[in-house]
């Protein structure tokens, strides 16, 4: 199965300040089928991103996803004080389905 | 407007088995795959299964066969996971999450969580 390692474990930043997630596959990632996930405590998990750069729903354009193959990146511009979370990545492209053990954004 | 209630928290000895439930409403319930992941606490997600409503058929995440069952109701739209021989390391929180329109294996619909605690 594809094992995918997420970095930096956590991120502090101040608010307005740029967030940069990694996410890097074991193998590629068939048809960059890389979504990301945002959970914040006590809740279930968002969907934010699938398709690698394509935003779900009602997601602010502050969020974005790029990358291909083994590397993919979650960008927020300006983190908002609701963004502070865990975020996690999953590829579903090749079965089974598996996520990354998450990224931290804590407030700085 | 689409929700998932899932049953409440469980306390279980070793060796017991516990079922949870997730009862659905909102949307038609046999046109969307539904999954179970779960989270240990402090931990990340792990991706138990994933269930048809239309017809019942399962996949199970290797590490679960032979020990979960997912099942579904259609009559009362709500379908069920339960888990076998349970040991300590299976205390988490324990969702349904239902499919999105375009893929089977992306997740727009959560149940609000079950915790299922394994404790002599």
């Amino acid at each position: 199965e594809i094992v995918l390692t997420q970095s930096p474990g956590t991120l502090s930043l101040s608010p307005g300040e740029r967030a940069t997630l990694s996410c890097r596959a074991s193998q590629s990632v068939s048809s960059s089928y890389l979504a990301w996930y945002q959970q914040k405590p006590g809740q279930a998990p968002r969907l934010l991103i699938y398709h690698a750069s394509s935003r779900a729903t009602g997601i602010p354009d502050r969020f974005s996803g790029s990358g291909s193959g083994t590397d993919f990146t979650l960008t927020i511009s300006r983190v908002e004080p609701e963004d502070f979370a865990v975020y996690y990545c999953q590829q579903y492209g090749n079965s089974p389905q598996t996520f990354g053990q998450g990224t931290k954004v804590e407030i700085k | 407007q689409v929700q998932l209630v899932q049953s409440g928290a469980e306390v279980k000895k070793p060796g017991a088995s516990v079922k949870v439930s997730c009862k659905t409403s909102g949307y038609t319930f046999t046109t969307y795959y539904m999954h179970w992941v779960r989270q240990a606490p402090g931990q990340g997600l792990e991706w138990m299964g994933i269930i048809n409503p239309s017809g019942g058929t399962t996949t199970y995440a290797q590490k679960f066969q032979g020990r979960v069952t997912m099942t579904r109701d259609t009559s009362t739209r709500t379908v069920y996971m339960e888990l076998n021989n349970l040991r300590s390391e299976d205390t988490a929180v324990y969702y349904c999450a239902r499919v999105t329109p375009t893929s089977s294996w992306l997740f727009d619909y959560w149940g609000q969580g079950t915790l299922v605690t394994v404790s002599s």
